[in-house]
């Protein structure tokens, strides 16, 4: 079954800490890929969005994202985590030749930074 | 805020009630869309209408009834629910009904529990 997959379901990292978050995808062919986070108590937002062009994408707040068609893979990065950094990151996939677009989600991973 | 404003924020209901959640957004947007979000599970496409027409129905049970009266606004009519249902429901807009395309933007989201 097409599905995303995000590996953590909680990450906890202490402040200036390096974070990757993984996502792995099962779709064939073109994809459309996002990350977006959802800070407590607000609304999803996109943190960045992959469509075409380099593979590394560079988004808010320090975060970067790179394409890997290889392995199928969309990780999320970024150098040094700050305390509000904490929230859940949701990656996701358009799937290619869908009639009615539509994104399919990731089951999200919690990040948690100690101060 | 997101442009995307849903109420109420929490609704609590019993299995035999019958209650509607409202959407409405401010960008202009041509295509909306009404998400699942449970505990530890990827979030749930279960409705999308575009140009005020349904045009995915993911399986949804029929307990769950959406309307679109028009492009801005919206509606999730709920009626004999089950515990199950519990879950974050959360709104979402974007141009050209194809959020793979454009960003979707969410809103806050009403959180659901019924007893």
């Amino acid at each position: 079954a097409q599905s995303v997959s995000q590996h953590n379901h909680h990450v906890i990292l202490s402040e200036a800490a390096s974070l990757e978050l993984g996502c792995n995808y099962s779709y064939g062919g073109t994809v459309n890929l996002f990350w977006y986070v959802q800070y407590p108590g607000q609304h999803l937002q996109l943190l960045l969005k992959y469509f075409s062009g380099d593979p590394l994408v560079k988004g808010i707040k320090g975060f970067e994202a790179e394409f890997i068609k290889s392995k199928f893979s969309f990780n999320l990065r970024k150098p040094s985590v700050q305390w509000s950094d904490t929230a859940e990151y949701f990656c996701a996939v358009t799937p290619p030749y869908s009639s009615a677009s539509k994104i399919i989600f990731g089951s999200g991973t919690r990040l948690s930074i100690r101060p | 805020e997101t442009g995307v404003t849903q109420t109420p924020r929490h609704l609590v209901m019993g299995m035999t009630n019958k209650k509607s959640l409202k959407c409405e957004q401010h960008l202009g947007h041509n295509a909306m869309y009404w998400y699942k979000q449970s505990a530890k599970k990827p979030l749930e496409l279960m409705f999308v209408y575009s140009l005020e027409e349904r045009v995915e129905n993911n399986s949804v049970p029929s307990r769950f009834s959406p309307e679109c009266p028009n492009s801005s606004h919206l509606f999730l009519h709920l009626h004999t629910l089950q515990p199950e249902d519990s879950a974050l429901y959360l709104c979402a807009s974007s141009q050209g009904g194809s959020p793979g395309l454009t960003e979707a933007f969410f809103g806050q989201g009403t959180r659901l529990t019924v007893v």
